[in-house]
């Protein structure tokens, strides 16, 4: 099915430990985000990409990176993971400010 | 700066009740705006749209009308089902040029038979 792609679904991580989250879209979108999800705080930008090859910070950037590997794929990074960064994960993608954007169905991570 | 700010929840309704949850916006110019839903263990589906003042999106029964004057773009349903139980979420896009969608924090809605 076309749409955002999301891997993995569920990831237990220990306190220092890294991990990359994957995104693709099949879309031919340019922008893609990286929200994460929160009880009581809805969704808050991470680090967006309004085109290959660029990226920007959003809201909520401290303790991430991410790439832009190609106009398909958006990759976020936990160097060193904390229990803080225990959240759900969702990737979007977008062409349009007036067409909204498409969600994945998200990484749900615990931080332990 | 860009906010939403949307009706606290949790929401607790009876089938075929009537439905609103509230929606203000703050924006510099004229945002599009947007309802989007979440049912249990998924991802954000976009319910509906409005990109100018005075539009109404309309989708599975729902509507919100994009009103400039109160900056509000409530969503209302006539009757609800209790398959409408979900988390929804009010969001904008500024029309400054930078693209990101902003969310409210969410209102959890459930719908008892």
């Amino acid at each position: 099915n076309a749409g955002v792609t999301q891997t993995p679904k569920f990831q237990v991580l220990k306190t220092g430990q890294s991990m990359t989250l994957q995104c693709a879209q099949d879309m031919n979108h340019n922008s893609m985000y990286w929200y994460r999800q929160d009880p009581g705080m809805g969704l808050r930008l991470i680090y967006y990409s309004a085109s290959e090859g660029t990226t920007d910070k959003g809201e909520v950037p401290n303790g991430y990176n991410v790439s832009r590997l190609n106009k398909r794929e958006f990759s976020l990074r936990l160097e060193s993971a904390a229990p803080s960064q225990t959240s759900v994960y969702f990737c979007a993608s977008g062409n349009s400010r007036d067409l909204g954007y498409t969600f994945g169905s998200g990484t749900r991570l615990t931080v332990v | 700066g860009d906010s939403v700010t949307q009706m606290e929840g949790p929401v607790t309704l009876s089938e075929e009740a009537f439905l609103t949850i509230n929606c203000t916006y703050t924006a510099t110019g004229y945002p599009s705006l947007f309802w989007y839903v979440q049912y249990p263990g998924e991802g954000l589906q976009l319910l509906l749209k409005a990109t100018k003042a005075d539009d109404k999106g309309s989708n599975k029964g729902f509507e919100a009308t994009y009103r400039k004057e109160t900056t509000s773009f409530h969503l209302e349903k006539g009757s609800v089902q209790v398959s409408d139980s979900a988390v929804y979420f009010c969001a904008q896009i500024s029309n400054s040029g930078n693209e990101k969608l902003t969310f409210g924090t969410g209102t959890r809605l459930t719908i008892i038979p």
